[in-house]
């Protein structure tokens, strides 16, 4: 099974600064269709997981664009531009390029 | 409106079967994948199952293969998932979630349903 090392595991951040998380995954994610089907989610307190990233670097609907992904092979990254407080909760870069699919750990955000 | 509303989940005893249910709406199920995933209590995300609305290809994860089925009703607009032999370690929040035609995994996820394997 693919790996998908998350770092930091928790990341204490002051509202209106940057903060990024880093995905590495134990193989390339390049799937033979040329495309590379890394995903980014975020799970807020008591909710549900939410798809903000798709494809490394395709935002979903609704999502603001201070989230930006980035990377390519097995080096990834979710990148907030200005942390909101609505912002806090788990984060979780996910691949699904090989079978069966691999979630990261999952990466706490909070507010110092 | 897209959305997916899981049931099913409950208190079990070990060796025991659960079948959970996942009614879409808002979009033809037959077009899409599908998935079950998981979430102990603390922990992080666990791919469950896959099927496919078109040809009915199927995947499960290692952890609940020959224990788990995965299903759907074309009709009725609706995944299942059928749980026997469960384990202490099958209790979680099960999530059935939508793969998007183009953008790929889980675009759309539904509010989940607990289940507890416990004496």
């Amino acid at each position: 099974d693919v790996v998908m090392t998350q770092s930091p595991l928790s990341l204490p951040v002051t509202l209106g600064q940057p903060a990024s998380i880093s995905c590495r995954s134990s193989q390339s994610l390049v799937h033979s269709d040329g495309n590379t089907y890394l995903n980014w989610f975020q799970q807020r307190p008591g909710q549900s997981p939410r798809r903000l990233i798709y494809k490394i670097s395709n935002r979903d609907s609704g999502v603001p664009d201070r989230f930006s992904g980035s990377g390519s092979g097995t080096d990834f990254t979710l990148k907030i531009s200005r942390v909101e407080a609505e912002d806090v909760g788990v984060y979780y870069c996910m691949q699904g390029t090989h079978w069966p699919r691999t979630f990261g750990q999952g990466t706490k955000v909070e507010i110092k | 409106q897209v959305e997916l509303v899981e049931s099913g989940g409950g208190l079990v005893k070990p060796g025991g079967s659960l079948r959970l249910s996942c009614a879409a709406s808002g979009f033809t199920f037959s077009d899409y994948y599908m998935n079950w995933i998981r979430q102990a209590p603390g922990k992080g995300l666990e791919w469950v199952s896959y099927i496919s609305g078109r040809d009915t290809t199927i995947y499960y994860a290692d952890s609940v293969k020959g224990r788990f089925t995965i299903s759907w009703d074309n009709a009725k607009n609706s995944l299942y998932l059928q749980m026997n032999s469960l384990r202490v370690e099958d209790t979680a929040v099960y999530y059935c979630a939508r793969d998007g035609k183009w953008s790929g995994a889980f675009d759309i996820w539904g509010q989940g349903t607990m289940v507890t394997v416990s004496s």
